[in-house]
């Protein structure tokens, strides 16, 4: 099981460029979300997803979209980047119901 | 929705000593409180939970303790050591299907030697 893994580790983009944070999980979890985290503001919560085609928005989801085709995937989509979107990004995952999570590596995000 | 405060943000003790750290939420509908301990640069991991029913759980150095009718939690952790040096998160949330936790800002807790 390699659990949940995001890709890439590091990004800088400029304001205005778009990109994908992926995310993948193979534990067979119902459950993943996306946080950012900042200095002094802990962990919050973009948007989640409680099964494939189903999501939601959680405490700061403007300026990202989500999608989640497959059981496994849950892409986050960055569609003009901004400098407050400079961040540490965390996707987490968990069996439905049971918010015992499991975070990826993360992916630390400059914008520039 | 949900709001966790928590304190205090920095946390400096001697190896050896207790650390606690303590936090507080709003929903009364909130009912597992997990912890999280975050090394510099890695992921999160949680270290201990609890849920409503229960008002104390240990697990070796580390304790929570819960208090649902003051809404408030907190971390014990004792004979600490150099290895429990990093930035502690608690979190509360209800357990169902769309169950979204709800972190508190950090502690950053220093043993020193």
């Amino acid at each position: 099981n390699a659990g949940v893994t995001q890709t890439p580790k590091f990004q800088v983009l400029k304001t205005g460029q778009s990109m994908t944070l992926q995310c993948a999980q193979d534990m067979n979890h119902e459950y993943m979300s996306w946080y950012r985290q900042d200095p002094g503001m802990g962990l919050r919560l973009i948007h989640y997803s409680v099964g494939a085609g189903i999501t939601d928005q959680g405490e700061v989801p403007n300026g990202y979209n989500v999608s989640r085709s497959t059981t496994e995937d849950f892409p986050l989509r960055l569609l003009s980047a901004a400098p407050s979107q400079t961040s540490v990004y965390f996707c987490a995952s968990s069996y439905s119901g049971v918010p015992g999570y499991t975070f990826g590596s993360g992916t630390r995000l400059t914008v520039v | 929705g949900e709001n966790v405060e928590q304190h205090p943000s920095t946390l400096s003790v001697q190896e050896g000593d207790s650390a606690v750290i303590k936090c507080t939420y709003s929903d009364s509908a909130s009912n597992y409180f997990p912890w999280y301990k975050q090394e510099l640069g890695k992921r999160p991991q949680l270290i201990i939970d609890i849920r409503s029913n229960v008002g104390e759980k240990k697990d070796q150095r580390i304790a929570v303790t819960l208090n649902k009718t003051a809404k408030h939690f907190s971390l014990h952790i004792t004979e600490t050591q150099p290895e429990d040096s990093a930035v502690y998160f608690c979190a509360a949330s209800t357990t169902g299907t769309a169950s979204k936790l709800t972190f508190g800002t950090g502690t950053r807790l220093q043993v020193t030697l």
